[in-house]
């Protein structure tokens, strides 16, 4: 069955430090996409970024970085030089084509602190 | 603006009684899902359409009903509620399944005493 698994529960960082958030999912299909959410305290989900099974190109967007990783199915998302204002909730989602007929799958989520 | 539109954003009920959250989009997405967020449980699915007069159960349907007459509009309706029922809602919207990024809308914090 699909899963999504984050997991680091909390966890709590000094400015400036860097900090990997892991991410581990289970599919059968062979087509599927794995998103990252950040939910800052205002409570609302912002989309961070979408990847599909066939791209395992990483991705860097600023201070952000992601590695995926079909091996190990692994699709860990890095932050550089960690800044207060990236202290939220953050997620990883997994859609399967067929499996989860597209609808998105949620791993438990991993509170980031960063401390000044 | 365009987006997903929830209302209301925060509401108390009382064990038993009834009350439907709306969830609207102006994108023309076919697709649209209702999620509860619970702490440390992350989102999970409760129903969804994949459009006007199709609905089907996602992992935590028990206790809601949802109805799709237009493509615009995808409520959620508590017929008697409990406090179990005690979540976030939040409701998604996408062009299709899977794929492309889902559009959120910001909430509705629900409390049943």
């Amino acid at each position: 069955a699909q899963k999504v698994t984050q997991a680091q529960t909390e966890i709590s960082v000094v400015e400036k430090e860097d900090v990997t958030l892991d991410c581990v999912y289970e599919t059968r299909d062979t087509t599927y996409y794995l998103f990252w959410y950040k939910q800052p305290p205002s409570g609302e989900l912002v989309f961070l970024i979408r990847r599909n099974s066939f791209d395992e190109q990483n991705e860097i967007s600023g201070r952000y970085s992601w590695n995926f990783q079909k091996s190990t199915s692994s699709f860990n998302f890095t932050i550089t030089a960690s800044q207060v204002v990236d202290s939220a909730v953050y997620f990883c989602a997994l859609s399967e084509a067929v499996g989860s007929q597209g609808n998105l799958i949620f791993g438990k989520g991993t509170k980031l602190s960063v401390k000044p | 603006n365009a987006g997903v539109t929830q209302t209301p954003k925060f509401q108390v009920l009382k064990t038993g009684q009834s009350m439907t959250l709306q969830c609207a989009q102006d994108m023309n997405h076919e697709y649209m899902s209702w999620y509860r967020q619970d702490p440390g449980m992350g989102l999970r699915l409760i129903h969804y359409s994949v459009g006007a007069g199709i609905t089907d159960q996602g992992e935590v349907p028990n206790g809601y009903n949802v109805s799709r007459s237009t493509t615009e509009d995808f409520p959620l309706r508590l017929l008697s509620a409990a406090p179990s029922q005690t979540s976030v809602y939040f409701c998604a919207s996408s062009y299709w399944q899977g794929g492309y990024g889902y559009t959120f809308g910001s909430g509705t914090r629900l409390t049943v005493v």
